[in-house]
């Protein structure tokens, strides 16, 4: 059975430092994918991985992809408050998307 | 390009009425998906369309959900009778075609609330 895991599931960061979530996947994927949820909203995608040691950054978010440790990684530069939100990775196979569990991120001051 | 539309927004229901929700992609979409989100989890998904045949199912329960796309186009999910635990956020999502290299595009999804 797939699993998707991520962690940690909640992150409370501070403004201005640097964090990194996890995403674990038990099974070989066609593509790795990253949404954003803001609370009430849909799924806004973020980032779309294809192949081994793919990376893919937009303003202070960077995500990558290795396949063969079945691991992606979002990594966020210099936190700000507009970035609160839930990220979630997804797993792809054809045309089936498998969600991870989310990480909740809040940034403080 | 109008992105997916669903409706209703919002539904609250007590325990054992039934409930339909309605959902039309994006134009041109062949390919039609319903999830379920509960509080705190990832979606999950329930039924998966092309055209108006069923690619998947194996995640809907059958004994309470139903889900039709008649036309190839709307798509309507229903459950009779709802529970407690049907409490969620109904996600429609759409895609141009099945494979790996059509990306899913959501709704803004239906809030149930089971009383």
């Amino acid at each position: 059975e797939l699993k998707v895991e991520q962690n940690p599931l909640f992150l409370s960061m501070q403004e201005g430092k640097n964090y990194t979530i996890y995403c674990n996947y038990s099974t070989t994927s066609d593509r790795l994918y990253w949404y954003r949820q803001d609370p009430g909203k849909s799924l806004e995608s973020l980032f779309v991985l294809l192949s081994n040691g793919a990376v893919k950054q937009e303003g202070r978010l960077m995500a990558s992809l290795d396949t063969k440790a079945r691991l992606s990684t979002l990594h966020i530069t210099a936190a700000v408050h507009d970035l609160s939100a839930t990220y979630f990775c997804a797993h792809s196979t054809a045309s089936k998307l498998t969600f991870g569990t989310g990480t909740r991120l809040q940034v403080t001051l | 390009e109008a992105g997916v539309a669903q409706s209703p927004r919002y539904k609250i229901i007590e325990k054992r009425q039934s409930v339909a929700f309605w959902c039309n992609p994006i134009s041109g979409h062949a390919t039609l998906y319903w999830y379920q989100q509960i509080l705190g989890q990832g979606p999950k998904l329930l039924i998966q369309f092309q055209n108006n045949g069923v690619v998947d199912d194996s995640q809907l329960p059958k004994d309470r959900f139903s889900a039709e796309r008649l036309k190839g186009v709307d798509s309507t999910l229903k459950i009779q009778p709802a529970k407690l635990e049907d409490s969620a956020v109904y996600l429609c999502a759409s895609s141009l075609t099945l494979g790996q290299y059509n990306e899913q595009f959501f709704g803004p999804g239906t809030r149930l609330t089971v009383l």
